[in-house]
């Protein structure tokens, strides 16, 4: 089983800040490897496919970069509804796994 | 617009069964794999199976090999997850969800609770 490792748990942030989340597997995943956004109460968002992809509707200020087993998702600018935990989640093979999740908060 | 419905969410005790049902629409259902994805109250996402197009091929986590099914009937557009020996440690909000290049769309979640 491939593992994701999200470091750190927890980002404090301002709004209007960069931030930069980290997504390290345990082996190669090539690029299959995916990005959500998830707020409370709500079902997960996907973000970013095959690690530099935006989905469909997702704003320009997310953007995704990496490959093999070090990947990264930046938000250029803060907006309030970015304040979320995020999650990696690779498809190179089963099982599928996602990373324990980052959450962005408020500083 | 796409959507996809959980249903079928309940209590039940240690050792009980339960269905869940995941109802699609707004795509071609047939087209597309389609897995269960769990979240533990206050915990993260855990993958749980999935199923290709045509029902051919399916995946499970090792925690519920033997005791989850995955199905799907594409005449009724529907997603089926058929849980046996249920433990408390399957507690969890359970969804569907669409798997292109990632789970694309997500349904709104069915909750199952495992308790005496």
């Amino acid at each position: 089983e491939i593992v994701l490792t999200q470091s750190p748990a927890t980002l404090s942030f301002s709004p209007g800040e960069r931030a930069t989340l980290s997504c390290r597997a345990s082996q190669s995943v090539s690029s299959s490897l995916a990005w959500y956004q998830q707020k409370p109460g709500q079902a997960p968002r996907l973000l970013i496919y095959d690690a530099s992809n935006r989905a469909t509707g997702i704003p320009a200020r997310f953007s995704g970069s990496g490959s093999g087993t070090d990947f990264i998702l930046t938000i250029s600018s803060l907006e309030p509804e970015d304040f979320a935990i995020y999650y990696c989640q690779q498809r190179f093979n089963w099982p599928q796994t996602f990373g324990q999740g980052t959450k962005v908060e408020i500083k | 617009e796409v959507q996809l419905v959980e249903s079928g969410g309940d209590l039940v005790q240690p050792g009980g069964s339960l269905r869940l049902s995941c109802a699609a629409s707004g795509f071609t259902f047939s087209s597309y794999s389609m897995s269960w994805v769990r979240q533990a109250p206050g915990r993260g996402l855990e993958w749980v199976a999935n199923i290709k197009p045509d029902g051919s091929e399916k995946f499970y986590v090792d925690s519920v090999k033997g005791r989850f099914t995955i199905s799907r009937d594409n005449a009724k557009n529907s997603l089926y997850l058929q849980m046996n020996d249920l433990r408390a440690e399957d507690r969890a909000v359970y969804y569907c969800a669409r798997n292109l290049r990632g789970f694309d769309c997500w349904g709104q979640g069915t909750l199952v609770t495992v308790s005496s």
